[in-house]
């Protein structure tokens, strides 16, 4: 089955840029989805299809994906951005089904 | 405006089973998949699979195929997600999930229910 991989950890300071990578073989071939996790609260969906916005959510989420690595990148990173956050990609390849990265827990100092 | 709410808390012991629900208002039931999802302590997110409400057709992960069952009451606008032969390690918050295109399951998923604590204890 197809495997995502995220650091466990990020910190940045506020202001500063904060980077999450998903790592897959081959990824720039599938769709990548972002969701930022809250404790206690459902998971909001951050960036679709590699790099477009829902509406509401700032333009500081941006996303990017090529050969084997998508990125998350928030830019003037806030308190309230300090969330886990996830990847998700369809793999079409082998089982037909959804597949999440390990989270990434972003810390702002 | 498009919700999704699920059922209550559950606790439940090893080898019992537990039914979750979650009820869509604000949209078209019958036209988008409905996925469920799970965070276990200390996990990654997990897929369960999908149901389509109109056709009944349904994916289930392999990691649950023969564990667990989806199925919706249109007429409720609600899906119900039960899990059989629970252990420990079933202990997580269940979501139910909402694609974001109509009749897509490979979309992100855009409305989420508020989860559903599950506790698998003896």
């Amino acid at each position: 089955s197809y495997v995502l991989t995220q650091p466990p950890s990020v910190s940045v300071a506020p202001g500063q840029t904060a980077t999450i990578t998903c790592g897959g073989n081959d990824i720039q071939t599938q769709s990548v989805h972002w969701y930022q996790l809250r404790p206690g609260q459902a998971p909001v969906l951050v960036v679709y299809h590699d790099s477009d916005r829902p509406s509401g959510i700032p333009e500081r989420f941006s996303g990017s994906n090529s050969a084997n690595t998508a990125t998350l990148t928030i830019s003037r990173v806030e308190a309230g951005d300090e969330a886990d956050y996830y990847c998700q990609v369809w793999d079409i390849v082998s089982d037909h089904a959804v597949v999440f990265g390990g989270g990434t827990k972003l810390t702002v100092l | 405006q498009v919700h999704l709410v699920q059922s209550g808390a559950e606790v439940k012991k090893p080898g019992a089973s537990v039914r979750v629900s979650c009820k869509a208002s604000g949209y078209t039931f019958t036209a988008y998949y409905i996925h469920w999802v799970r965070l276990a302590p200390g996990q990654r997110l997990e897929w369960l699979g999908f149901i389509n409400p109109i056709s009944g057709g349904i994916k289930y992960s392999q990691h649950f195929q023969g564990r667990v069952t989806m199925t919706t009451d249109t007429s409720l606008r609600t899906a119900y997600m039960e899990l059989s032969r629970l252990t420990s390690d079933d202990t997580a918050l269940y979501y139910c999930a909402r694609p974001a295109v109509e009749n897509d399951i490979l979309t992100a998923y855009d409305v989420w229910g508020q989860g559903t604590q599950v506790t698998v204890s003896s």
